[in-house]
């Protein structure tokens, strides 16, 4: 079984900063990892996701991901965010034995401010 | 966006009534999902189905039961709602081990039970 922590629910940054949001997974099994993005209304999108390789991952819109095996963490960051990065992201795990059901975090709302 | 279409999108039901949402999906992905999301608890599995008429519990299936029938159509019932599956949920799709692990989500269906 695996679990996901994000231990900042809210997270307020202003227009061209950069933000991290932190991950941190457990899991006794080798794991695939996930970030998703919920705009209002939404469903989930796929943000970004790390299999194997390279532990740095990024998206097409900025963001990157570094997959830390040692500290159990895959935190999400963007050097400088845009009123557009509003929304809500989830980290998420599954492990590579097959079936990929996803254990989600609780989430955390980023908040953009001018 | 992947071919998932959930319906209804928005239900408003009596406790005690049985309520069926309804998943279709058109990418002919094996493996298909139910999630519930709810304030503070991100997305929890309900049920999965790893193919036709292939069926098991995720982690918060009680009071609800799945059915499928059809590569493309994942049922969700609740049998007797109560108030406190008043919640919005998502089904997603994704494929075996080997393949892209990642799922894809629906649009949600947000539910009420009054």
């Amino acid at each position: 079984a695996q679990s996901v922590t994000q231990l900042d629910s809210q997270v307020p940054v202003f227009e061209e900063a950069p933000v991290e949001l932190r991950c941190n997974y457990s899991s006794s099994v080798s794991v695939y990892l996930f970030w998703y993005v919920q705009y209002p209304n939404q469903g989930l999108q796929l943000l970004l996701k790390y299999l194997s390789g390279s532990t740095l991952v990024e998206s097409i819109n900025g963001f990157e991901a570094e997959f830390n095996k040692s500290q159990t963490s895959f935190h999400l960051r963007k050097p400088s965010v845009h009123i557009s990065d509003t929304a809500e992201y989830f980290c998420a795990v599954t492990g590579t034995g097959g079936g990929n059901k996803l254990t989600f975090g609780t989430g955390t709302q980023l908040k953009v401010e001018l | 966006d992947a071919g998932i279409t959930q319906s209804p999108r928005h239900k408003v039901t009596e406790t005690g009534t049985p309520v069926t949402l309804r998943c279709h999906q058109t990418e002919n992905h094996r493996y298909m999902y139910w999630y519930r999301q709810d304030p503070g608890h991100g997305l929890r599995l309900i049920h999965y189905s790893y193919g036709v008429k292939d069926t098991d519990k995720g982690e918060v299936s009680d009071g609800y039961s799945v059915s499928r029938s059809k590569t493309e159509d994942f049922l969700l019932t609740l049998e007797s709602a109560t108030s406190s599956q008043t919640s919005v949920y998502f089904c997603a799709i994704s494929e075996p081990r080997g393949r892209s692990p990642e799922a894809f989500f629906g649009q949600g269906t947000r539910l009420t039970v009054v």
